[in-house]
């Protein structure tokens, strides 16, 4: 299967900041990857596809980038809705797989 | 919106079964899936189904999943047999938007394996 690895595990930002997050694929699956959002409690919820296509309502802050192997989840001003963990997801290749997760919190 | 329901514990060597109520639309019109996340841990694909019957599981788990599709309750359901703890975990239940991305999810219903 596709091993998803993102990074960093632990991103610490001050609200207003730039967070940049990584997520690399074992092998290349073209722009078939998304990226979701999960608070405490609650269920992921998806923000981007096509590694680029911003999901329905999602704010314009969240903008998604890359192809092949490397792929970025930018969120260019972090509000406090945004301190969560987030998850890159591969749809090249079954069985679908996601990252393990990188958790923006408070600086 | 999607509706999980089901127990809540279950004891090792059982068969673990949920149960998705889709509302807001028809089961027929799309792939419905099932994610679970064992608590502190990240999301593990299970499996999907299309209500003619196309399907596809996740090969850590295929030997003991099954995955169902009821029209007339536009409900789908999971059943995931010989439990262990390691089966402890939040179980959503998802659209699966083109047999691609996972929207909307579910609320998720924790299910614990323990005697």
């Amino acid at each position: 299967e596709v091993v998803m690895t993102q990074s960093p595990a632990t991103l610490s930002v001050s609200p207003g900041e730039r967070a940049t997050l990584s997520c690399r694929a074992s092998q290349s699956v073209n722009s078939d990857l998304a990226w979701y959002l999960q608070k405490p409690g609650q269920a992921p919820r998806l923000l981007i596809y096509g590694a680029s296509t911003r999901a329905s309502g999602i704010p314009a802050r969240f903008s998604g980038s890359g192809s092949g192997t490397e792929f970025t989840l930018t969120v260019s001003s972090l509000q406090s809705e945004d301190f969560a963990v987030y998850y890159c997801q591969q749809y090249s290749f079954w069985p679908r797989t996601f990252g393990q997760g990188t958790k923006v919190e408070i600086k | 919106q999607l509706q999980e329901s089901g127990p809540g514990l279950v004891k090792p060597s059982e068969t673990l079964s949920l149960t998705c109520t889709v509302s807001g639309g028809s089961i027929t019109s799309y792939y419905w899936s099932w994610i679970r996340q064992p608590p502190g841990k990240g999301l593990e694909w299970i499996g999907y189904m299309y209500y003619r019957g196309s399907s596809n599981y996740n090969p850590s788990l295929k030997s003991r999943v099954a995955i169902s599709v009821d029209t007339s309750k536009n409900q789908f359901s999971l059943n995931l047999n010989s439990v262990t703890a390691a089966d402890t975990a939040v179980y959503y239940c998802v659209r699966l938007g083109s047999l691609n991305w996972f929207d909307p999810w579910g609320q998720g219903t924790l299910v614990t394996v323990s005697s």
